[in-house]
C-alpha cells in the first residue's frame, strides 16, 4: 500500500541553525501538508501547499518557516533558524485531491533543538 | 479555542468488548470529520471518516455516528482486541470554513487500552 515516508527519523540540531526536513508525499497525491505535535500537547496544522504553492498556513507559520516541492516527489520544510520552541515532532500529509479530504500522514520527523 | 474536544484522555476496556470514544466540536461549519489512530513514534493512521450528510458510516470492527445538532461523535469498536490499544484522535475539516482550503483541527486524544 502506497504510504507517506518522511527522513530524517530524528534529528538534532543547535538553536539558530536551519533544519530541512524531507517527505515524499503518495505518488498520485495533489495536496501536502505539514503538522507539528509539541510533546503532551495536539497535532496542529502549520501549512498546505498544492500546485507548487502555499494554499493555506497557520499562525505558527511565521517567516522562519518555508515549504519547496523541489523535484516531483519530495516536499520540504525549512526552518530557517531553529528556536527551542521548535522541538516537536512534524508530520508530512498527503491528499488526493481536496474532495477525498482524507489526509494520509508519514510516521513524521522528532526535532530536538538544544 | 478548542474547536475540537476529546474529554476522555483515557479508556480501558477489555477484549471482546465495546470500545466508545466521544469526541465533541464547537463549529457547526464543519461538514467533515476523520477517526485517526496512532502508536509510539509514528504518524497518525487514519481510520474511518464521515461527512456531515450522514450520520453513520461503519467500516469492518469501525463504526462513526454523527449527531449533528449535538455536535458529536463517536467511534464505536466492535470487538476491541489488545492491537487496538492506542491513542485515538478525531479530527475536523475546516475545507470551506473562513476561506479555508482544509487542514485538520485536532482533538487531544484518547489513549485506549484494551485488556486481554
Amino acid at each position: 500500500e502506497p504510504e507517506v515516508t518522511q527522513t530524517p527519523s530524528h534529528q538534532v540540531t543547535q538553536m539558530g541553525q536551519e533544519v530541512i526536513l524531507r517527505c515524499v508525499p503518495i505518488s498520485n497525491h495533489l495536496y501536502f501538508y505539514w503538522y507539528r505535535q509539541i510533546l503532551g500537547q495536539k497535532v496542529e496544522f502549520l501549512v498546505s501547499f498544492y500546485n507548487n504553492e502555499i494554499s493555506e498556513k497557520s499562525e505558527i507559520f511565521d517567516d522562519q518557516f518555508s515549504v519547496e516541492r523541489p523535484d516531483g516527489s519530495n516536499f520540504t520544510l525549512k526552518i530557517r533558524s531553529t528556536k527551542l520552541e521548535d522541538s516537536a515532532m512534524y508530520f508530512c500529509a498527503s491528499s488526493a485531491s481536496v474532495l477525498t479530504d482524507t489526509q494520509y500522514f508519514g510516521p513524521g520527523t522528532r526535532l530536538t533543538v538544544l | 479555542d478548542q474547536q475540537v474536544k476529546q474529554n476522555s484522555p483515557s479508556l480501558s476496556v477489555q477484549e471482546g468488548r465495546i470500545s466508545i470514544l466521544n469526541c465533541d466540536y464547537t463549529n457547526s461549519m464543519f461538514d467533515y470529520f476523520l477517526w485517526y489512530k496512532k502508536y509510539p513514534a509514528e504518524g497518525p493512521t487514519f481510520l474511518i471518516s464521515i461527512s456531515s450528510i450522514k450520520d453513520k458510516n461503519e467500516d469492518g470492527r469501525f463504526t462513526v455516528f454523527l449527531n449533528k445538532s449535538a455536535k458529536h461523535l463517536s467511534l464505536h469498536i466492535v470487538p476491541s482486541q489488545p492491537g487496538d490499544s492506542a491513542v485515538y484522535f478525531c479530527a475536523a475539516n475546516t475545507r470551506g470554513y473562513g476561506g479555508s482550503q482544509g487542514n485538520l483541527i485536532f482533538g487531544k486524544g484518547t489513549k485506549l487500552s484494551v485488556k486481554p
